[in-house]
């Protein structure tokens, strides 16, 4: 299995503009978190899903951030309109069981 | 919800010395705590776990150990070489949900 693949690596984006990260769980796994990395704040859970259905979005930091999951294998977190304060590591994980497997990141920079 | 608490958030040590980072959590239906290394720019990746109905747990250089009275759980690093260098995390799941809490890291220098 590829793992948990996340695009794009790297995005820069102009303040104001549409972000669209993606995420492709691993085949099989029946959750699927996106969480954001800061220096300031750590690892912060946005939202999760359980069998594609969102469980708890208590974490999204406010309505310009949406997140869905059609369908097992696919998973997008939105960002409109985008802000310098959003800046960070976006990670994908998923998990069948205990063990979380993260994806590689996303890299956002707002300017 | 679970809070969990991670000391230091930075530790400095000599090539071949010990380690050690601990971590407190609140709510006493826990009961899974994996502990993750995520090296510079990388994705955080999973080292060791250790279930509640087990003291301590054991792999290699790495050791985790819970006192579930006490709240708290504990990684030990023997031997540190210079590729342990990365941030840490502790997590915490109870059994109520497929939820992680993360502690807030703790970077980890050996100095060679």
């Amino acid at each position: 299995d590829a793992g948990v693949i996340q695009s794009p690596r790297h995005e820069v984006t102009e303040m104001g503009q549409e972000v669209t990260l993606r995420c492709k769980p691993i085949s099989g796994h029946d959750y699927l978190f996106w969480y954001r990395q800061t220096m300031m704040r750590g690892l912060e859970l946005l939202i999760y899903f359980n069998n594609n259905v969102p469980i708890d979005d208590s974490g999204m930091p406010e309505d310009r951030f949406s997140a869905k999951m059609p369908n097992a294998s696919f998973s997008t977190l939105k960002i409109q309109p985008s802000e310098p304060r959003d800046s960070a590591v976006y990670f994908c994980a998923s998990s069948l069981g205990r063990g979380y497997t993260f994806g590689s990141g996303t890299r956002l920079t707002v300017v | 919800g679970e809070n969990v608490e991670q000391h230091p958030s930075t530790l400095s040590v000599q090539e071949g010395d010990s380690a050690v980072i601990k971590c407190t959590y609140s709510d006493s239906a826990s009961n899974y705590f994996p502990w993750y290394k995520q090296e510079l720019g990388k994705r955080p990746q999973l080292i060791i776990d250790i279930r509640s109905n087990v003291g301590e747990k054991k792999d290699q250089r790495i050791a985790v150990t819970l006192n579930k009275t006490a709240k708290h759980f504990s990684l030990h690093i023997t031997e540190t070489q210079p590729e342990d260098s990365a941030v840490y995390f502790c997590a915490a799941m109870a059994n109520t949900g497929n939820q992680f809490y993360f502690g807030t890291g703790t970077s980890l220098t050996v100095i060679p």
